[in-house]
């Protein structure tokens, strides 16, 4: 079975532009929740959505969005990109039964300049 | 709010050696999960072990077990015959049942010696 899958895996972006990232999740995993590591902050939830609707978020500010799609795949946006944002952004899958087991991607790095 | 600390920055262990490393949270819940990631170089987590809080028996995979103290909120990993693709960050972590946030403790980098 393929892994949880993220793209792009590197990039860099002005400051002020917007970014989206994507995540195609492990095949059956309904769930998909996002993460944000950087050195200073350690690993963040971001949000967590299962068929479609968002089930929990974290304490990050309105610039960052994300949403799912009728195949699990996900994306998440972040708008008016600041110095502070460059992190490793992290995806993981989960099924049902899993016992709120997380499956992660290799995650993408944003470098914002 | 649920929080999870790992007091231990950094820890040492010499190859084939046991090492073990802390973690304690804080929860109003009575049911939840706990769990111990490693993070490799690659920066690929990887699942190393899960414990349910209902059950009272310490969780173990291979050389990996853990210490689950329920009323101190403790949850320790213990690594057996530590090997040298032991060496990663090892991050604790917690999970309300019913939903799927995952709360992670700040880390400990494990180096293995040979």
């Amino acid at each position: 079975k393929a892994g949880v899958t993220q793209t792009p895996r590197y990039l860099i972006k002005t400051r002020g532009q917007q970014v989206t990232l994507s995540c195609s999740p492990i095949s059956g995993h309904r769930s998909v929740s996002w993460y944000q590591q950087t050195p200073g902050q350690g690993l963040q939830f971001l949000f967590e959505y299962f068929s479609e609707t968002q089930r929990n978020k974290g304490n990050f500010p309105g610039r960052f969005s994300g949403r799912q799609f009728s195949n699990s795949r996900s994306e998440m946006n972040v708008s008016t990109l600041e110095l502070g944002d460059s992190a490793l952004y992290l995806c993981a899958s989960s099924p049902m039964d899993s016992g709120n087991t997380i499956y992660f991607g290799e995650g993408s790095w944003l470098t914002v300049v | 709010a649920q929080t999870v600390t790992q007091s231990q920055p950094e820890m040492s262990v010499q190859e084939a050696e046991t090492v073990t490393l802390s973690c304690t949270y804080d929860t109003s819940e009575s049911d939840y999960y706990l769990f111990w990631y490693k993070q490799p170089p690659s920066r690929q987590m990887i699942l190393v072990i899960r414990q349910e809080a209902y059950k009272q028996q310490n969780a173990t995979e291979n050389r990996f077990s853990v210490n689950f103290q329920k009323a101190a909120k403790s949850f320790s990993l213990k690594i057996s015959d530590s090997q040298l693709g032991d060496a990663a960050m090892y991050f604790c972590a917690y999970s309300n049942t019913g939903g799927f946030k995952t709360i992670f403790g700040a880390g400990t980098r494990l180096f293995v010696k040979a």
